[in-house]
């Protein structure tokens, strides 16, 4: 089993809607929780960390669920601007080099 | 800013040719690490450093050696490629926060073996 897993999708949503992914992770020791972005042919580059009580940067909210080992990511509203692969970041305690999961590729239509 | 300056971002090696990619911070970070990205495979860890004068191996280290001699570079040497190696090699730089890091990424060099 690998260590982060996500749904590569795609997931295909219309100009303003409302998607989720969810991330999980296998080591429970883990700390610290990222979500990348990816644009096609660009190197990742970090959208938001994912803390305890959960985040929001404008449309987009992160949240961790310990109990069950995931992570989530709901983007609101979508643009067609946000048409790119979400990767989840994962990084066990003491270890200096982040996890990646394979992205989840979304694609938002007008 | 340049952050994380990778060179080059295009190549094309025959099979059984040596080369490096080139990596090189300006922001102090003590963990650089390589990446390769396949189709359906996300990024994958080949080898990274926690300091000058530390390396180690990630998941797919087989085909490739490191060094760290500075704080700086970090550079990705391929020994004897191969048609398999073909892909895209991310270098990145990542400082601790809150138990974990932030990684700041490289343009990527894009491979291909023939």
């Amino acid at each position: 089993r690998k260590e982060v897993e996500q749904d590569p999708g795609p997931f295909n949503v219309p100009e303003g809607a409302t998607v989720a992914f969810n991330c999980t992770y296998s080591n429970s020791a883990s700390q610290s929780f990222f979500w990348y972005r990816q644009d096609c042919r660009k190197e990742p580059k970090l959208l938001m960390s994912v803390y305890s009580s959960g985040n929001e940067d404008g449309r987009f909210t992160a949240q961790l669920n310990r109990a069950s080992q995931y992570i989530s990511l709901l983007i609101r509203d979508s643009k067609l601007s946000d048409s790119a692969t979400y990767l989840c970041v994962v990084n066990a305690g003491g270890s200096y080099i982040p996890t990646f999961g394979r992205g989840t590729s979304l694609i938002v239509h007008p | 800013n340049a952050g994380v300056t990778q060179t080059p971002k295009f190549q094309v090696l025959k099979t059984g040719q040596s080369m490096t990619l080139q990596c090189a911070q300006d922001m102090n970070h003590e963990y650089m690490s390589w990446y390769r990205q396949d189709p359906g495979m996300g990024l994958r860890l080949i080898h990274y450093s926690v300091g000058a004068g530390i390396t180690d191996q990630g998941e797919v280290p087989n085909g490739y050696n490191v060094s760290r001699s500075t704080t700086e570079d970090f550079p990705l040497r391929l020994l004897s490629a191969a048609p398999s190696q073909t892909s895209v090699y991310f270098c990145a730089s990542s400082y601790q926060v809150s138990g974990g890091t932030e990684a700041f990424f490289g343009q990527g060099t894009r491979l291909t073996v023939v």
